[in-house]
């Protein structure tokens, strides 16, 4: 059982270049969220999708837009990397509704230079 | 703004001894509070959840919540150097339409063979 699967897990992009995070769950959750975790801010929610077709704003969307694939996949976008987005991104699902426990992937630590 | 508060640490322990790590949260009418446990470079993973006043045990973990002061702590008897991390406490709270989860900043807790 997978849980849930991010890629990359590095990437170094330049500023100004557009990348895709892909993530996927194999457990079957309705609700899938990305978030990015920097020293001294701890988790900040980016999107949530509550469930397959709908997708909402987090603490700290401004940069990024998402896609719900499908029930498996959640995918992050960035359109024009800048420095400030370096940090270290998670995805992560939980059954249902964003108080419950959450399942998170791996991680993909990005670098804008 | 809803809030969740824990002591940054370093928490430093002797293998063996008793760890306790606290949290302190503002919303009342929270309901639902986790407890993860992350790895230097992983991802957070979960150890326990609860939801009622009083005492939850699950092998050497303890979590405690006391809902009329507002905080719920986590025991970690016979401290290991394995469970040397961070530890994140999560707390859901009112979002408007919907509840989320809030999170600490994490202790990090470091535990001397």
């Amino acid at each position: 059982n997978a849980g849930v699967t991010q890629t990359p897990k590095f990437q170094v992009l330049k500023t100004g270049q557009s990348m895709t995070l892909q993530c996927a769950q194999d457990m079957n959750h309705n609700s899938m969220y990305w978030y990015r975790q920097d020293p001294g801010m701890g988790l900040r929610l980016i999107y949530y999708s509550a469930s397959e077709g709908t997708t909402d704003k987090g603490e700290v969307p401004n940069g990024y837009n998402v896609s719900r694939l499908n029930k498996r996949e959640f995918s992050l976008r960035l359109e024009s990397a800048a420095p400030s987005q370096t940090s270290v991104y998670f995805c992560a699902s939980s059954e249902v509704g964003q108080d419950t426990e959450a399942f998170f992937g791996q991680g993909t630590r990005l670098t804008v230079v | 703004q809803k809030e969740v508060e824990q002591n940054s640490g370093p928490l430093s322990v002797p293998e063996g001894a008793i760890a306790s790590l606290n949290c302190t949260y503002s919303d009342r009418g929270s309901q639902s509070f986790f407890w993860y446990r992350q790895y230097s470079g992983k991802s957070p993973e979960l150890i326990m959840f609860i939801y009622s006043n009083g005492d939850k045990e699950d092998g050497r973990f303890t979590a405690q919540l006391n809902k009329a002061s507002q905080y719920v702590s986590l025991l970690i008897r016979d401290s290991q150097p394995s469970d040397s991390a961070t530890y994140l406490c999560a707390v859901n709270a009112d979002a408007g339409n919907n509840r989320k989860l809030i999170w600490g900043l994490g202790t990090s807790l470091a535990v001397n063979p």
